[in-house]
């Protein structure tokens, strides 16, 4: 099957720019869910998706940052306007079950605000 | 808090085996993961606890004890792929989220 695709892998904005991560989840997947590393810390959780419902948004940092997915398949995170804090490794991650036995991650996108 | 502390970095040497330790201080605990990382890929499951005792798959296994809010993946026979990054995760409740260690870099040499 295939994995969990994100895109664009890297992203270069400059400060005050918008910007759009989409994530495609592994099919039939209801699971949905994005992280994000910011350099050299921890990975950190910031929402869950089942389906189109956001299950647990608890970790989103700020209202500059807007999550959807529309029809229960791909997602986007939207950030507007983008601040120097918000580079990091964003990951998507999906899962069938509740994902305690693993979650398939994508390989992330790299965003750099200047 | 929260808070996850693993190593920062660990050498061995190909063959040998090597154990990445992780202690966690969560407000409550369902189990603990660890997944591998190498540079720039997708973080990816090796295995999970969430009781005492030993797992084992192939050349890893886990380790946890509750009581000691403790655990630890042992890698075996380590090869030069084995290079990557390693988190432990804590779930701590019914929520699907993941407390995440900073990770340890893993340093194989010949």
């Amino acid at each position: 099957e295939a994995g969990v695709t994100q895109f664009p892998s890297h992203s270069v904005i400059e400060k005050g720019q918008t910007v759009t991560l989409r994530c495609d989840p592994i099919s039939g997947h209801d699971n949905l869910y994005w992280y994000r590393r910011v350099m050299g810390k921890e990975i950190k959780f910031l929402l869950h998706f089942v389906k189109e419902s956001k299950q647990d948004e608890s970790g989103m940092p700020n209202n500059r940052f807007l999550a959807e997915r529309t029809g229960g398949t791909y997602s986007t995170l939207k950030v507007q306007p983008a601040e120097l804090e918000d580079s990091g490794v964003y990951f998507c991650a999906s899962s069938q079950g509740d994902g305690w036995y693993g979650y398939t991650f994508g390989s992330g996108t790299r965003l750099t605000v200047v | 808090g929260q808070s996850l502390e693993q190593p920062s970095e660990v050498t061995a040497v190909e063959g040998a085996i090597v154990q990445i330790n992780c202690t966690y201080q969560t407000s409550g605990f369902y189990g603990l993961s660890w997944y591998q990382q190498h540079d720039g890929g997708a973080p990816t499951f090796l295995s999970y606890n969430a009781l005492d005792g030993l797992e084992e798959t192939g050349r890893f296994s886990s380790f946890l004890s509750r009581s000691d809010s403790y655990g630890y993946l042992l890698l075996q026979e380590l090869q030069m792929k084995d290079s990557a990054s390693y988190f432990c995760a804590v779930r701590e409740d019914s929520n699907y989220q993941l407390i995440w260690g900073a990770g340890t870099k893993l340093i194989i040499k010949p």
